[in-house]
């Protein structure tokens, strides 16, 4: 168990709707990230957040967007989506942003959009 | 950004050795090496990270040469669960890459 946890585990959408996933990191971690995974591909990063500012963006889509709370939580909202956007969402913490640091990974939130 | 280059896909027998090797020729001064291991369907978890020379863990360990242009995990006595992708990784949010298959049979 790495810490992180990330509800909900699955979930099951029609195109064009909007769904959120949730994060919480490690008991201290400061730093947010979030990936995706698609069947067969490598993890995507998506964006990273530290102490509630938006920190890097990867290749996340316009649809998409996250942010992270006061109390360090993270949320990943995906819109409008579409078939392509099925895949594993995981989310992953580190104490700060440098890469001296490992990241802990959620086990994750399977998104099944029909 | 640095980019990694590693092999697809690796076979291997219970018991053998398995050294991995990761090429990252435009690797920046202050860049780290760090390799994780997946199981289908679950989180990265983090296995070794280095910056030069050789670190060893209980699990692991990860030869780096003077000139950082690439790396190699070494996984002692492999058993089947080690069957797992590995990713080589500079920098703490590039994109992980397909990483490497490692197929471990009995």
């Amino acid at each position: 168990d790495s810490g992180v946890t990330q509800t909900p585990k699955h979930l099951i959408t029609a195109t064009g709707q909007r769904v959120t996933l949730r994060c919480s990191p490690r008991s201290g971690d400061l730093s947010v990230y979030w990936y995706q995974q698609s069947l067969d591909q490598g993890l995507q990063f998506l964006i990273q957040y530290y102490n509630g500012e938006e920190r890097a963006k990867g290749n996340i889509l316009e649809r998409f967007s996250a942010q992270q709370f006061p109390d360090l939580h993270s949320e990943l909202n995906l819109s409008s989506l579409e078939l392509g956007d099925s895949a594993l969402y995981f989310c992953a913490s580190s104490p700060t942003p440098g890469q001296a640091y490992e990241q802990y990974f959620g086990p994750g939130t399977r998104l099944t959009v029909t | 950004l640095a980019k990694t280059t590693q092999p697809i896909s690796m076979d291997s027998y219970e018991g053998q050795e398995v050294n991995i090797t990761c090429s990252h020729n435009n690797i920046a001064t202050n860049d780290y090496i760090t390799w994780y291991q997946q199981f289908p369907s679950q989180g990265p978890r983090f296995i070794i990270q280095g910056y030069k020379t050789k670190v060893t863990n209980e699990v692991a360990s990860l030869f780096i040469p003077a000139d950082r242009k690439s790396s190699t995990l070494s996984l002692p006595r492999v058993s089947l669960s080690d069957t797992a992708v590995y990713y080589c990784l500079v920098e703490d949010k590039l994109s992980f890459g397909a990483g490497t298959t490692v197929t471990v049979r009995a």
